[in-house]
């Protein structure tokens, strides 16, 4: 199966910081997803992108398929922007296999 | 829509008893389901991949007799831990895609249950 890997591992920031997050991926996939885990463990689905670059508010992803790598941007970071982010990538007939994750910590 | 939920939310064991949890797509149709393990400060481990009307899938090294699962329906999943012990406590959270081409909802985007925190004392 694939292998996915997750950089940084933590991250702290002061509110109103911008953070990029990188997602490597062994081989490639046609599915990729963004998460973010809640203090309560429920997994937040934050985008489903498998190529090009999406943006909801203040964050944005972009996969660059052909590179094999996915990059999660936050912006204007805020103290409930807190938590760990997953990164999972998925081949055809498989499941979602995940990244370590990032452990994102804001201070206000 | 594409709601995953899960029940219970937590529960409490004695060792050596069976716990079902259950997963259900409640607004779509999911011929197949995922149950992952998560233990503290890890990430997410694939357990098995649930198939509705066949048997399950199971990923190396989980064992299939501890871990029964039924995907009696295209709503609904169950995994069952066996005679369970303190080394099973752990997070379990389930996923499903839509699976169908051409639905609303995308067709490979995986949603997630809330999760189940078991406890075995």
């Amino acid at each position: 199966g694939i292998q996915v890997e997750q950089s940084p591992p933590d991250l702290i920031l002061q509110e109103g910081a911008n953070s990029t997050l990188r997602c490597n991926f062994s081989d490639s996939v046609n599915n990729l997803q963004w998460f973010h885990q809640n203090p309560w463990g429920q997994l937040i689905n934050l985008f489903y992108i498998p190529s090009g670059t999406k943006q909801n508010g203040r964050l944005s992803a972009t996969t660059v398929a052909t590179e094999r790598y996915s990059l999660l941007y936050i912006s204007s970071s805020q103290t409930t922007d807190s938590g760990v982010y997953f990164c999972a990538g998925r081949q055809a007939g498989t499941a979602l296999i995940f990244g370590k994750g990032t452990t994102l910590s804001v201070s206000s | 829509g594409a709601v995953v939920s899960q029940h219970p939310s937590w529960v409490i064991c004695k060792s050596g008893t069976s716990v079902k949890i259950e997963c259900r797509s409640l607004d779509f149709q999911a011929t197949t389901m995922f149950w992952y393990r998560q233990f503290p400060k890890q990430s997410l481990m694939l357990m098995a991949t649930s198939n509705e009307g066949s048997k399950a899938t199971y990923e190396q090294g989980v064992e299939k007799d501890k871990f029964l699962i039924n995907h009696a329906s295209l709503t609904l999943s169950t995994l069952t831990v066996t005679s369970a012990h303190p080394e099973d406590s752990s997070f379990y959270i389930c996923s499903a895609s839509p699976g169908l081409a051409g639905a609303v909802l995308s067709y490979n985007e995986q949603f997630f249950g809330p999760g189940t925190r078991l406890t075995v004392l």
